[in-house]
C-alpha cells in the first residue's frame, strides 16, 4: 500500500458537463502521474507534476488540465466530457530518489453519456 | 520517442508450468529502468519487477525473474510454478529520467488453466 487513494471510484456523467478527479497521497513523495487506460492502448500518460504547481503534458493531454496546489493532492479536470474520454483513469506516485518506481492508485472508472 | 513492444495479446499456462511473457522496447537512452506490473480482475496495477539497466544481472523476485538483453533491448518476464493467482494482465514499461516518464506496452492477458 503506498498511501494513494483516489476519488470518485466510479462515475457517471453526461457529455459536456466538467468533471474533477482527486488523487491524494500521504508519502508526500514529489512526483505524481495521471494515466488512462483503454482497451488495445495500455496506460497512457495525461499529466505529471514534479512538484507544486509544475506540471507538465503527457501524450494524451488534449481536453484535460491538471492543478497540484498541494504536495498531497492532484487534481485532473476534464473540462467539458466527452465520449472519447470514457476511461479507467490511474494516478501514480514517485519518489523522485532512490529507486524510480511509480506505485498505482486503485483507479476511477469514467462513464461519460 | 521511447517505444515497448508486447506482441503477443494473450498466453496460457498450465498451473506449476513456467511461462515466459516477451517485451521488447527501443530507446537511445543508456541509463533506464524497465518493469513488470501486474494487473488483475482487481484493476488495481501491482509492481512484479524491476530492473536496472546499468546491472547486468538479472532481476528476480521469488517465482517471477526477468531475461534482460541490453543489446537486443528485450525484457522478458519468466512465470515458474504458475499459480491461479497470476492471472492477469501483464505490462511491461520503460522508464527514463530524462524526461521522467513511464512507457508502457500494450499489455498480456495470462490465463492459467487448473
Amino acid at each position: 500500500d503506498a498511501g494513494i487513494t483516489q476519488s470518485p471510484r466510479h462515475k457517471v456523467t453526461e457529455t459536456g458537463t466538467p468533471v474533477t478527479l482527486r488523487c491524494h497521497q500521504t508519502e508526500n513523495h514529489r512526483y505524481m502521474y495521471w494515466y488512462r487506460q483503454d482497451p488495445g492502448h495500455g496506460l497512457r500518460l495525461i499529466h505529471y507534476s514534479y512538484g507544486v504547481k509544475d506540471t507538465d503534458k503527457g501524450e494524451v493531454s488534449d481536453g484535460y488540465s491538471v492543478s497540484r496546489s498541494k504536495t498531497e493532492d492532484f487534481l485532473l479536470t476534464l473540462e467539458s466530457a466527452t465520449s472519447s474520454q470514457t476511461s479507467v483513469y490511474f494516478c501514480a506516485i514517485r519518489p523522485g530518489r532512490g529507486p524510480d518506481t511509480q506505485y498505482f492508485g486503485p483507479g476511477t472508472r469514467l462513464t461519460v453519456l | 520517442a521511447q517505444t515497448v513492444t508486447q506482441s503477443q495479446p494473450e498466453m496460457s499456462v498450465q498451473e506449476a508450468e513456467t511461462v515466459t511473457l516477451s517485451c521488447t522496447y527501443d530507446t537511445s537512452e543508456s541509463d533506464y529502468y524497465l518493469f513488470w506490473y501486474k494487473q488483475p480482475p482487481s484493476r488495481q496495477m501491482i509492481l512484479v519487477i524491476r530492473q536496472e539497466a546499468y546491472k547486468q544481472q538479472n532481476a528476480t523476485e521469488n517465482r517471477f525473474s526477468v531475461n534482460f538483453q541490453k543489446a537486443a533491448k528485450s525484457f522478458s518476464l519468466k512465470i515458474s510454478d504458475s499459480q491461479l493467482g497470476d492471472a492477469a494482465m501483464y505490462f511491461c514499461a520503460y522508464f527514463t529520467g530524462a524526461n521522467s516518464k513511464l512507457t508502457f506496452g500494450k499489455g498480456i492477458t495470462l490465463s492459467v488453466r487448473p
